[in-house]
């Protein structure tokens, strides 16, 4: 079955960097991509971008561009969320979640289709 | 960006009751759209994608429609484990939104 296994929680000062992992099983990695969805406690869910798996092009969501790099590496089945300048407000959640595809006569979509357990971020000084 | 719009943000219902979630997308993003439940404590879970398509093993009391801006999740008749919070999605164009959120809960 399709699982996605994060690293665990982080605690971090402000204006450090934080990076996460997402190890998938089950699936071939190179033909789904991976987005990455954050949620501040309390609050709802908030996408930050996706990286396709086959070629490690990545969207990302203008927030969070300049201070987010979302990487891959085949050879371990692995995705990776890397935030700078972390602010309190960076607090939060961290989702990844494959993305899914199919087709219509309209055109190819990538719905999210399995997440990842989360992994706490805190930023406190 | 589509700016996506849910509600009730908040309903309380009773287990045997039909409940409708409904979620408006800013512009037209024809049936580009997913459903997904959260739990307390939990990552969230898909439930549907497409606008009414059923991923495998969610419960048949759960059913999605519409198309263009205005979509529903209904579920059919609750049960206790159908609470939690409630998010649309649309994947038609990025960012790729969801809504605020509804949360379910049991009378």
């Amino acid at each position: 079955q399709v699982l996605l296994v994060q690293s665990g929680r982080e605690v971090k000062k402000p204006g450090a960097s934080v990076k996460v992992s997402c190890k998938a099983s089950g699936y071939t990695f190179s033909r789904y991509g991976i987005s990455w969805v954050r949620q501040a406690p309390g609050q709802g869910l908030e996408w930050m971008g996706w990286i396709s798996g086959k070629n490690g092009n990545a969207k990302y969501a203008q927030k969070f561009q300049g201070r987010v790099t979302l990487t891959t590496d085949t050879s371990s089945s692995t995705a990776y969320m890397e935030v700078r300048s972390l602010r309190s407000d960076d607090t939060a959640v961290y989702y990844c979640a494959r993305m899914g595809y199919y087709s219509d006569t309209t055109g190819e979509y990538y719905p999210i289709d399995h997440w990842g357990q989360g992994t706490q971020v805190t930023v406190s000084s | 960006d589509i700016q996506m719009t849910q509600f009730p943000a908040s309903l309380s219902a009773s287990v045997g009751d039909r409940v409708t979630i409904t979620c408006r997308a800013s512009q037209g993003i024809k049936n580009s759209l997913a459903w997904f439940q959260q739990k307390p404590g939990k990552a969230p879970k898909s439930l549907i994608y497409a606008a009414s398509t059923f991923h495998s093993g969610v419960p048949t009391t759960f059913s999605g429609s519409g198309s263009g801006t205005e979509f529903t999740l209904t579920i059919s008749s609750l049960h206790p484990e159908d609470v939690g919070t409630y998010y649309c999605q649309q994947y038609m164009s990025y960012p790729y939104t969801f809504g605020q959120g509804t949360k379910l809960e049991i009378k």
